[in-house]
């Protein structure tokens, strides 16, 4: 089945500056790629996604990046802030499965 | 109002008991999923069904059953051969790319 690898699985990052995790992915085949955040106590809820047939997507503070070639694709958050800190999954789902990486935990500091 | 309920939120077992996770979903999904989450492991796959009366194994089936005999439920039972059963239970089902999540379920066994 498919590999996904995430790093790096904790983050510590002042308020204000940006965050970047990473995501590598094993099966040729996934075409689709999302992001979940899970803040502490909950569910975890879709915050992103982007598909194969672009390299980059963004929505206000986020960003996802895709590079097909090398099979990875990265989160970026912007001017972080407290209420970023959480923990963030991503997934590359192949056929019905839905496969997540291990997780990152972002602390936003203040 | 539409969603995924999940149930008990909390439960304690003592070694050598069976126990059954419930998930309902009124979103009439077909897809649904039941992941098992640990500290530093991200969302492991236990179990998933694409349609009523058919289910597949996931990455760490062994010790875990699960039925479909309704579209909007898919309980997990927790059986006496799962040797490491304290965990967070997730159900979620999906609609397109999405994975919507019910709030999970706490085992703990004594």
């Amino acid at each position: 089945g498919e590999n996904v690898e995430q790093h790096p699985s904790t983050l510590s990052v002042q308020e204000g500056d940006s965050a970047v995790i990473k995501c590598t992915y094993s099966d040729s085949a996934s075409n689709y790629f999302p992001w979940y955040k899970q803040e502490l106590g909950k569910r975890p809820q879709l915050i992103i996604d982007i598909r194969s047939n672009v390299g980059e997507k963004k929505d206000q503070r986020i960003a996802v990046t895709l590079n097909k070639t090398a099979k990875h694709f990265s989160l970026h958050i912007t001017e972080t802030q407290p209420e970023d800190s959480a923990v963030y999954f991503c997934a590359a789902p192949v056929a019905r499965q839905f496969y997540f990486g291990t997780g990152t935990s972002l602390t936003v500091i203040p | 109002d539409g969603g995924i309920t999940q149930s008990p939120k909390y439960l304690f077992r003592k070694e050598g008991q069976n126990v059954t996770l419930s998930c309902e979903q009124n979103l009439n999904h077909d897809a649904m999923y039941w992941y098992r989450q640990d500290p530093g492991q991200g969302l492991r796959l236990i179990y998933y069904s694409q349609i009523v009366n058919d289910f597949q194994k996931g990455d760490i089936a062994e010790g875990y059953s699960v039925s479909r005999e309704k579209k909007e439920s898919f309980p997990l039972t927790v059986t006496s051969a799962q040797k490491n059963p304290t965990a967070f239970y997730l159900c979620a089902c999906r609609l397109g790319g999405e994975l919507f999540f019910g709030e999970g379920s706490r085992l703990t066994v004594l």
